[in-house]
């Protein structure tokens, strides 16, 4: 079975600052690992996608990934935290490359202060 | 760009109400999902389906139903609503082998 766990459901930094998301992943094969972001009041996008090439992965706006094996994680990063970052974020495993069976996290919710 | 489109935005409905919650698709997309969003539970699927006609249970189909008589047209039917149903619900669509779109969500209130 599949499972993915975020540390932390709510994590606060200021504009400028380093963002870091905790991602850790549980599964039997190898897995596919996808990062979804939603703003307030839309649906999820998609932030990027690990697919086995590739451990570090770069997504939109900045955001990027790095897959560790040995430590079952995926953590999100931005090096410098802006006001329109602030939405709730989503991990994600599944275990073919397109995620159409998808399990997500609960979430963190990223508020950023200026 | 790919739109998918939940009929309601907000919907308040009776203990017992039959609910139907609709989803379109505009770029013929093979694959559409129901999920509910709950706060601290993040996204579960309740169903999907792989093509017209087909549906296949998620991870809690309990109490819910689908429909799917159209390619572009994904319905969740709550037969008889609860309400541990209020919840978001977000329709998701995707081709074969490719990521899911998203849309905005119906917020869904039982009273």
């Amino acid at each position: 079975a599949q499972s993915v766990t975020q540390l932390g459901s709510h994590v606060s930094v200021s504009e400028g600052a380093l963002v870091l998301l905790r991602c850790n992943y549980s599964s039997s094969v190898p897995p596919y690992l996808f990062w979804y972001v939603q703003y307030p009041n839309q649906g999820l996008q998609l932030l990027l996608k690990y697919t086995s090439a590739a451990t570090l992965v770069k997504g939109i706006n900045g955001f990027e990934a790095e897959f560790k094996k040995s430590e079952t994680s995926f953590h999100l990063t931005k090096p410098s935290a802006h006001m329109s970052d602030a939405a709730e974020y989503f991990c994600a495993v599944s275990t073919n490359q397109a995620g159409t069976a998808l399990i997500f996290g609960k979430g963190t919710t990223l508020s950023v202060s200026s | 760009d790919v739109k998918v489109t939940q009929s309601s935005r907000y919907l308040v409905k009776r203990t017992g109400e039959k609910v139907f919650l609709e989803c379109v698709q505009d770029m013929d997309h093979e694959n559409m999902f129901w999920y509910r969003q709950d706060p601290g539970l993040g996204l579960r699927l309740i169903y999907f389906s792989y093509d017209v006609k087909m549906k296949e249970k998620g991870d809690i189909p309990e109490g819910y139903s689908v429909s799917r008589e159209k390619k572009e047209r994904f319905s969740l039917i709550l037969e008889s609503a609860s309400t541990n149903q209020t919840s978001m619900y977000l329709c998701a669509s995707s081709l074969m082998g490719e990521k899911l779109f998203f849309g905005s969500g119906t917020q869904l209130s039982v009273l």
